[in-house]
């Protein structure tokens, strides 16, 4: 069965803190990717990785970046994180095709 | 650039009657079309592709390139089917997997 895993479902952060939140897929997927799901906005893109070491920028990078030390594993880096950055952040793999496979997200509050 | 739009925040329907969820999409090339589905407290997953032409759970979607829509339907809805839908278009005919998601319609079936 397909898994992509969420280190956390929820977290509190300060302002200006740095965030690291970890995904892991055990599918050996080459594409991985980072969303963040607004009520009204739908998911937008952060980042995306095709390859180990490779990463690309999505729709709304500004504030972020990502790393990608290892195919199975596809972090998401909030250098100084500000109020504005709380959301529902939401990772995702696929194979060659546009099926994507989700996590079951991290609820990130930054006061 | 493309563009996924669901006009639809909210949609309310009684069980029993039929269901039709928007989405119209703009895209200059050949598209691939999904619908993602969310229900309360799960992850988010792929309802069912364009390409593959079957019905999922009761729904089914045909892609209308010359009104540009991919319009989710079924005939009878089930308190069950209450989820939060997502249509989303992919670039895949340019080499790239990224989806572009629409803002999502809430689908609440009143029983």
């Amino acid at each position: 069965d397909v898994k992509v895993t969420q280190s956390s479902r929820y977290l509190v952060k300060r302002t200006g803190e740095k965030v690291f939140l970890e995904c892991v897929q055990d599918m050996d997927h080459e594409n991985m990717f980072w969303y963040r799901q607004d009520p009204g906005l739908g998911l937008r893109l952060i980042y995306f990785s095709y390859d180990v070491k490779m990463k690309e920028k999505g729709d709304i990078p500004e504030g972020y970046s990502v790393s990608r030390e290892k195919k199975e594993r596809f972090s998401l880096i909030l250098e100084s994180a500000s109020t504005n950055q709380t959301s529902m952040y939401l990772c995702a793999s696929s194979l060659y095709i546009s099926i994507q496979y989700f996590g079951a997200g991290t609820r990130l509050s930054v006061l | 650039a493309q563009r996924v739009t669901q006009p639809e925040k909210l949609l309310s329907v009684f069980k029993g009657a039929p269901v039709e969820l928007k989405c119209n999409y703009s895209y200059s090339g050949s598209p691939e079309l999904f619908w993602y589905v969310q229900y309360s407290r799960q992850r988010l997953q792929l309802l069912l592709r364009h390409i593959s032409r079957e019905s999922i759970k009761g729904f089914t979607a045909d892609l209308n390139k010359g009104e540009t829509s991919f319009h989710l339907k079924k005939p009878f809805a089930q308190e069950e089917d209450s989820a939060m839908y997502y249509c989303a278009l992919s670039d895949s005919g340019a080499g790239s997997y990224q989806l572009t998601f629409g803002k999502g319609t809430k689908l609440s079936v009143i029983p």
